[in-house]
This record gives C-alpha cells, sequence and structure tokens, in this order.
C-alpha cells in the first residue's frame, strides 16, 4: 500500500537558517504529493503540491521537487523564521486510491529568534 | 469566504458512549472524508463521502459512520467510545475530479475518559 517516511523530528533552528526536512514516499501508479503545515491547535492548511516528476512546487518561500528516480519530495527553505514553527506534514495521493491522502507522521520545527 | 468548520471543537466522553462530530464544507466543495489525528502522529483516512454515500473507506472498524447531507455537510459517529478513539477528527472537503489538496477544518479533540 502507499505509505510515507519523513526524517523524524523534532527539528530546532536559529532563526533565518536553512532548513530541510526529508520526505520519501512508496505508492502505486503516479501519485501526487503535497506538504502540509499544522500551527499549534490548528487544522491543516496546504503549502505546496506537485503532480508530476520534475514538478517544483513553491509558497512563502518554501519549495520542493517531486524526484521520482529517488522517490522524495524534500521540503526546503533557505532562511526560516520564528513564524514558520509548526508541524510539517508530507502526504500523498495516488492513482488508485480516488483522493485519499496518505501522511507521513510528521516533523515539528521550532525555530528560535 | 467560509473554509470548513468543524463543530464542536472540543468535547469529553465516557467509554461506552457514542458521539457525532459535524463538519460543513467550503463553499463549492462536495466531497467530503474525515481523518483521525492522534496525538504526535499523522492523519488517518477514514472515509470519505460523495452523493450522499460512502465512496471510500479506510481501516476503521464499523462503530466508525458517518453521513453526508444534501447540502455537502457531513456527520462522524462513533459508536462505544474506547480511550484509543482519543484523537483530532480533521474534516477534509473538495471539488470532486480535480484535487487541487483538500482544505481542512480546525478539528474537533475528542476525549474518551
Amino acid at each position: 500500500g502507499d505509505s510515507v517516511t519523513q526524517m523524524e523530528g523534532p527539528v530546532t533552528l536559529s532563526e533565518e537558517a536553512f532548513l530541510t526536512i526529508n520526505c520519501t514516499y512508496t505508492a502505486t501508479g503516479y501519485p501526487s504529493l503535497f506538504w502540509y503545515v499544522q500551527y499549534p491547535g490548528e487544522g491543516l492548511q496546504l503549502l505546496l503540491k506537485a503532480t508530476k516528476a520534475d514538478d517544483k512546487g513553491s509558497n512563502k518561500g518554501f519549495e520542493a521537487t517531486y524526484r521520482k528516480e529517488t522517490t522524495s519530495f524534500h521540503l526546503e527553505k533557505g532562511s526560516v523564521q520564528v513564524s514558520d514553527s509548526a508541524v510539517y506534514f508530507c502526504a500523498l495521493v495516488s492513482g488508485g486510491s480516488n483522493y485519499k491522502l496518505t501522511f507521513g507522521k510528521g516533523t515539528l520545527l521550532t525555530v528560535n529568534p | 469566504d467560509a473554509g470548513v468548520t468543524q463543530s464542536p471543537t472540543h468535547l469529553i466522553k465516557t467509554r461506552g458512549q457514542q458521539v457525532t462530530l459535524r463538519c460543513s464544507p467550503k463553499s463549492g466543495h462536495d466531497t467530503v472524508s474525515w481523518y483521525q489525528q492522534a496525538l504526535g502522529q499523522g492523519p488517518q483516512f477514514i472515509f470519505q463521502y460523495y452523493e450522499e454515500e460512502e465512496r471510500q473507506r479506510g481501516n476503521f472498524p464499523d462503530r466508525f459512520s458517518g453521513h453526508q447531507f444534501p447540502n455537502y455537510s457531513s456527520e462522524l459517529n462513533v459508536n462505544a467510545l474506547l480511550l484509543g478513539d482519543s484523537a483530532l477528527y480533521l474534516c477534509a472537503s473538495g471539488p470532486m475530479g480535480e484535487f487541487y489538496g483538500y482544505t481542512f477544518g480546525s478539528g474537533t479533540r475528542l476525549t474518551v475518559v
């Protein structure tokens, strides 16, 4: 079945540091890939997405590239801010799942001033 | 434009009781999915509703049931509550046939004591 593996957290960075959160996946067919963010006490917000190989999703300074050869979708940001502190979830929808999202376990990011 | 609205926000129930959670989808969305998010975990798919029918179901027992109404709103019912049912329950809506990565509500925090 479909699965998503994210790097273990928590991740603690200083403001303006470079961020990478690794994500790899197993899926049938050609999945669409997503990063969601969850701020404390809130639901999930879609951060970015990519629907085919070599697509780059980007939003709010975050980027992730769909790498089919390595089945990866790593999240990066060049300079994090305190306001980026949240839990980040990698997720996928595969062709045979009729839009069911499969999530990783999440990575807690804390950015200190 | 209101997003996905869930009620109640918090709920405390006793083992063995039954609970009903409610969700109003974002305007223009006709599918509703429910997810269970245990503490420190990624959301797990429960089921999806479209045209008032359950279209897909995750690996959850029959104690979990749902309903979608003609106005696209939805209910999640859980019978014979167990302590392990304590979690954040998230509702997500989207337009069928055009997947952008669902819009999530803020969730209902269910505590079973």
